[in-house]
Parts: structure tokens; C-alpha cells; sequence
């Protein structure tokens, strides 16, 4: 019963350099969601996805991308890391109850 | 501009006695609201929610009730146990972010149950 799993649990880069956080979930959700969490902000919608092939554009979206090519998956990219995106990440699948995964804990130096 | 406000950091309640967590929100559209609960290095797990035709929801010990006039929420934990120290988040739901079904999280409240 895997849910929502996120690859990959920490990461640490140094400034400049990029990386792509992958979500994969096993429920057939058609609905997925990257959050990121810092403290005393609680969680901010970075991008989502209603569907294979869709993403928009979250409360914070700058400095992300994001591909869903299959309906499992919802990736994340960082194309160029900054200190700034020091967080946490949460992928979410679900449509309204959502589902989270155990998070990507992402340093940037 | 916080949307969805949760005014205490922290809260430590005795074992057995009831926990109450609070909510704010400023937006009138929100039409659902949910509490999330979250352990150390874990993603969040849902928990309860209500409808804004609701006042109240109910699921075992927990208890969401919800007051449209004044923009709050709060949840009831009775009788709290130790194992119900975590952090819990509130969450919104905007009635016209269309099918994406957004939801706008509030800041979280540390819970400690002290045995």
C-alpha cells in the first residue's frame, strides 16, 4: 500500500546547480500537488496538475517546473537551486482529502 | 496576506483533558475546510473535515465545528492521548479555483499531550 512516494527524502546542492524531485502514486488520482514547507508559513502550492499532460501554476511558482507525462507521476524541477528554495517539499495526489507523501527535505548551499 | 491563520504556535494539554485548535480565514469563498495532522519527518495525513453548509462534524474523539459568521474553525480532541502530539494544520478551500480544488493551509499548531 505505497500511497504517494517521493524520491528523492534529502538532497543537498549547491547553489546554481539543478535537480528534479519525482512523486509517483498508486491510487489512479487524476488530481496531483507540490507544496512546499517553511517555518511558520505552513504549506504553499508551488504547481499541480488536474490530469496526464496538465500543470498551472501555484501560489509560488517561480523557479520551478513541473511535468506530468504519465498519470502516475508529477515531477519537479529545479533548473537553477538558490538558498531561497531551502524547504521542504510535499507531493500531494487526491481531489480535495489529498494524500501527501513523506516529503523531500531539499538544502540549498 | 494569510488567508488561513492559525494563531497558536503550540499548545500542551494533560492527558485526557480536551484539546481545542483554532482557525481563522479572511475568504468568504472558501466552501470546505479540512485539518490535516502531521508527525515528525512524515507528510501530513488528513484527518477531519466540514462542509461550510455544516456547523458541525464529528469522527470519534475529533470534532470540527465551524462558525461562518465569524470566519473560524476549531477542532475538539477529547479525550486527548499522547499519541495525538503532532502538528495540525487547518486548510481551505477556495469555491472558485475552479477544478483544481487549491487548497490554502494555515500556518500549523504544535499539539503536545503530556501524559
Amino acid at each position: 500500500n505505497a500511497g504517494v512516494t517521493q524520491t528523492p527524502k534529502f538532497r543537498v546542492l549547491k547553489t546554481g546547480q539543478s535537480m528534479t524531485l519525482l512523486c509517483a502514486q498508486d491510487m489512479n488520482h487524476e488530481y496531483m500537488y507540490w507544496y512546499r514547507q517553511d517555518p511558520g508559513m505552513g504549506l504553499r502550492l508551488i504547481h499541480y496538475s488536474v490530469g496526464e499532460g496538465t500543470t498551472a501554476k501555484g501560489e509560488v511558482p517561480d523557479g520551478y517546473n513541473v511535468s506530468r507525462l504519465k498519470k502516475q507521476n508529477f515531477l519537479l524541477g529545479l533548473e537553477s537551486a538558490a538558498p531561497s528554495q531551502t524547504s521542504v517539499y510535499f507531493c500531494a495526489s487526491g481531489k480535495t482529502e489529498a494524500f501527501f507523501g513523506q516529503g523531500t527535505r531539499l538544502t540549498v548551499v | 496576506d494569510q488567508q488561513v491563520k492559525q494563531n497558536s504556535p503550540s499548545l500542551s494539554v494533560q492527558e485526557g483533558r480536551i484539546s481545542i485548535l483554532n482557525c481563522d480565514y479572511t475568504n468568504s469563498m472558501f466552501d470546505y475546510f479540512l485539518w490535516y495532522k502531521k508527525y515528525p519527518a512524515e507528510g501530513p495525513t488528513f484527518l477531519i473535515s466540514i462542509s461550510s453548509i455544516k456547523d458541525k462534524n464529528e469522527d470519534g474523539r475529533f470534532t470540527v465545528f465551524l462558525n461562518k459568521s465569524a470566519k473560524h474553525l476549531s477542532l475538539h480532541i477529547v479525550p486527548s492521548q499522547p499519541g495525538d502530539s503532532a502538528v495540525y494544520f487547518c486548510a481551505a478551500r477556495n469555491r472558485i479555483s475552479g477544478s483544481a480544488r487549491q487548497l490554502t493551509f494555515g500556518s500549523g499548531t504544535q499539539l503536545t499531550v503530556l501524559p
